[in-house]
């Protein structure tokens, strides 16, 4: 089966730094990549869509300068957050779709990345 | 907002029973998926529906879809206590999924 991975698991940073999350697909090819956003006892929200070579589409509501997103390769998407403050603390997930074994696949989700801005 | 609504938000039962739940949506769907979380873990994929199905099991799951409803429920049969988790629905619209509100389900031994 498809895997997507996520590092780091959790991180701990300081008030105005910035923090890069890695969303890695392992097997497969991910022609598209989403980012989610969950509060504690919430619902994921989509935050942005990005797809390998093109600038993400952010949904509404959520400032592209301050969540950066790169899609470089097939393989590789990361979110960094720029001037991190205690509200931007979430647990942040990501999903991957491309193309396993000749099919166009689902989503499949990586096992989140909890960010704690002290 | 284009999240979907789920209920009920939580819901609590004994091991052996049956838990019931239900998502709506408004927007047209290419299909519906649900997934399991264990607290402040990621997601885990339990089953998909697609539009032009009505109905789908997998092992202790039931999932229906009506579409003309707008609405999925899931069934968790025989209940255990490692089935203690929230649950969420996803529908897939233009490409993207978006989410319901979860029911936490808690089945006690």
């Amino acid at each position: 089966g498809a895997v997507v991975s996520q590092h780091p698991s959790r991180v701990i940073c300081k008030s105005g730094t910035s923090v890069k999350i890695e969303c890695r697909s392992l097997d497969f090819q991910a022609t598209t990549m989403f980012w989610y956003r969950q509060f504690p006892k919430k619902s994921l929200m989509l935050m942005a869509t990005s797809n390998e070579g093109s600038k993400a589409t952010y949904e509404q509501g959520v400032e592209k300068d301050k969540f950066l997103i790169n899609h470089a390769s097939l393989t590789l998407s990361t979110l960094t957050v720029t001037s991190a403050h205690p509200e931007d603390s979430s647990f942040y997930i990501c999903s991957a779709r491309g193309v396993l074994a000749g099919v166009y696949n689902e989503q499949f989700f990586g096992p989140g990345t909890r960010l704690t801005v002290l | 907002s284009q999240q979907g609504e789920e209920d009920p938000q939580a819901l609590s039962i004994q091991e052996g029973e049956n838990a019931t739940m239900n998502c709506s949506y408004k927007t047209s769907i290419n299909n519906l998926q649900w997934y399991r979380q264990n607290s402040g873990r990621g997601l885990v994929h339990l089953i998909l529906i697609r539009s032009n199905e009505r109905e789908k099991h997998s092992g202790r799951l039931r999932v229906t879809l009506d579409t003309s409803k707008k609405s999925s429920s899931l069934l968790i049969t025989a209940s255990r206590a490692a089935d203690t988790a929230s649950y969420f629905c996803a529908f897939d619209s233009w490409g993207k999924l978006q989410f319901g509100a979860g029911t936490q389900v808690v089945v006690t031994p």
